[in-house]
């Protein structure tokens, strides 16, 4: 069974940073793609990143380009992203996301979620 | 950026009504699109990829159909287990868009 649980979330101030971990297991972590999705309260939802099944390669939303790094380590089964100059419109739920698979559009298409971590920008 | 646009933004609806849902696309995304159902508290669950192509353990009263910019999504008889707000996303090329979503009630 594919589980995925992110981690880190928390309240922060403006100008601050935060990395969120998320730790997957039921797959072969190694050969999927990973990517992050945001959901701000009540709204719908926002890509924010996605990275190769290696880590060579990187994507990112205009909105957090410059500011959030992802990244992951196969050995250990985890994806991360860090979120440096934190601001308001940054407070959400972060999905971490599982790709269908590791290249073509299948790399583009995300089959599991996991259950989020709550980040609050807030001072 | 490829944006995304669905319709209605809401609808009410009563247990055995056949419900459609629709999504258009600012260009064309061959048939790389899919489709999401989120339960309030809950993360999204996939229900269609390619367009039409039933994700694992989906029942078939869910379809999808379309290619390029128009899509759709069926629900051929809807339940009351099926309340939620449905996305329809594209992974045709980055970034990834979603769009505003569908909350669907139960009259």
């Amino acid at each position: 069974e594919v589980q995925l649980l992110e981690s880190g979330g928390g309240l922060v101030q403006p100008g601050g940073s935060l990395r969120l971990s998320c730790a997957a297991s039921g797959f072969s972590f190694s050969g999927y793609a990973m990517t992050w999705v945001r959901q701000a309260p009540g709204k719908g939802l926002n890509w924010v990143s996605s990275i190769s099944t290696s880590g060579g390669t990187t994507y990112y939303a205009d909105s957090v380009k410059g500011r959030f790094t992802i990244s992951r380590d196969n050995p250990r089964n985890t994806v991360y992203l860090q979120m440096n100059n934190l601001r308001d419109e940054d407070t959400a739920i972060y999905y971490c996301a599982k790709a269908y698979g590791g290249s073509g559009g299948f790399f583009r298409l995300i089959d599991y979620w996991g259950q989020g971590t709550l980040v609050t920008v807030s001072s | 950026d490829i944006q995304m646009t669905q319709s209605p933004s809401s609808l009410s609806a009563s247990v055995g009504d056949r419900v459609t849902i629709s999504c258009r696309a600012s260009q064309g995304i061959g048939n790389y699109l899919a489709w999401f159902q989120q339960k309030p508290g809950k993360a999204p669950r996939l229900l269609i990829y390619g367009a039409s192509t039933l994700q694992s353990g989906v029942p078939s009263k869910f379809s999808g159909s379309g290619s390029g910019t128009d899509f759709t999504l069926t629900i051929s008889s809807l339940q009351s287990e099926d309340f939620g707000t449905y996305y329809c996303q594209h992974y045709d090329s980055y970034p990834l868009t979603f769009g505003g979503g569908t909350k669907v009630e139960i009259k």
